[in-house]
């Protein structure tokens, strides 16, 4: 399996502009997240679903921020429109079982800066 | 909540020595612990993980134990090499919450040649 797919690495764009980060989950994970790391604020959880219905957002920051899931081999998180303190590196990452009883697989991240 | 401390936020060892990292829970109710090693610029990755019914787990260099009425874990890496320098996160989850994974704020590992 090619694991936990992101794109882009990298993303650089101006304040004010719309962002969105894709990710493909491992084929067969029931669970994918979205989380978010920072060096103040460490790796904080955005939001989670759960056979594509969005189970918590509670971590989501603001409605600058929405995440959906359309299929189970797909998810975006958009922000609009983007702001210099939502620089950070973007994970996702997928799971087989609820976090609470397997272990989370994490893609290569997208590291955006917003100038 | 849970809320998950962990310490030492910065470990510098010689090259052979010990490297322990400990953290402490909040929710009694967490019931996973998995530990995550990040090197720079790379994604967190599972290193190992001890669930609420067990109180120790080895795998070769690296161990975990778990006191569940102090709520206080920990990694214990033995005859550390200078590929083990990197970020470890200790993390923990339950039905609290949702199932949600939260993470410690961790430790950044100096393994000195």
């Amino acid at each position: 399996d090619a694991g936990v797919i992101q794109s882009p690495r990298h993303e650089v764009t101006e304040m004010g502009q719309e962002v969105t980060l894709r990710c493909k989950p491992i084929s067969g994970h029931d669970y994918l997240f979205w989380y978010r790391q920072t060096m103040m604020r460490g790796l904080e959880l955005l939001i989670y679903f759960n056979n594509n219905v969005p189970i918590d957002d509670s971590g989501m920051p603001e409605d600058r921020f929405s995440a959906k899931m359309p299929n189970a081999s797909f998810s975006t998180l958009k922000i609009q429109p983007s702001e210099p303190r939502d620089s950070a590196v973007y994970f996702c990452a997928s799971s087989l079982l609820p976090q609470g009883n397997s272990p989370l697989h994490f893609g290569n991240g997208t590291r955006l800066t917003v100038t | 909540g849970e809320n998950v401390e962990q310490h030492p936020s910065t470990l510098s060892v010689q090259e052979g020595d010990s490297a322990v990292i400990k953290c402490t829970y909040s929710d009694s109710a967490s019931n996973y612990f998995p530990w995550y090693k990040q090197e720079l610029g790379k994604r967190p990755q599972l290193i190992i993980d001890i669930r609420s019914n067990v109180g120790e787990k080895k795998d070769q260099r690296i161990a975990v134990t778990l006191n569940k009425t102090a709520k206080h874990f920990s990694l214990h890496i033995t005859e550390t090499q200078p590929e083990d320098s990197a970020v470890y996160f200790c993390a923990a989850s339950g039905a609290t919450g949702g199932f949600k994974t939260i993470f410690g704020a961790g430790t950044r590992l100096f393994v000195k040649a």
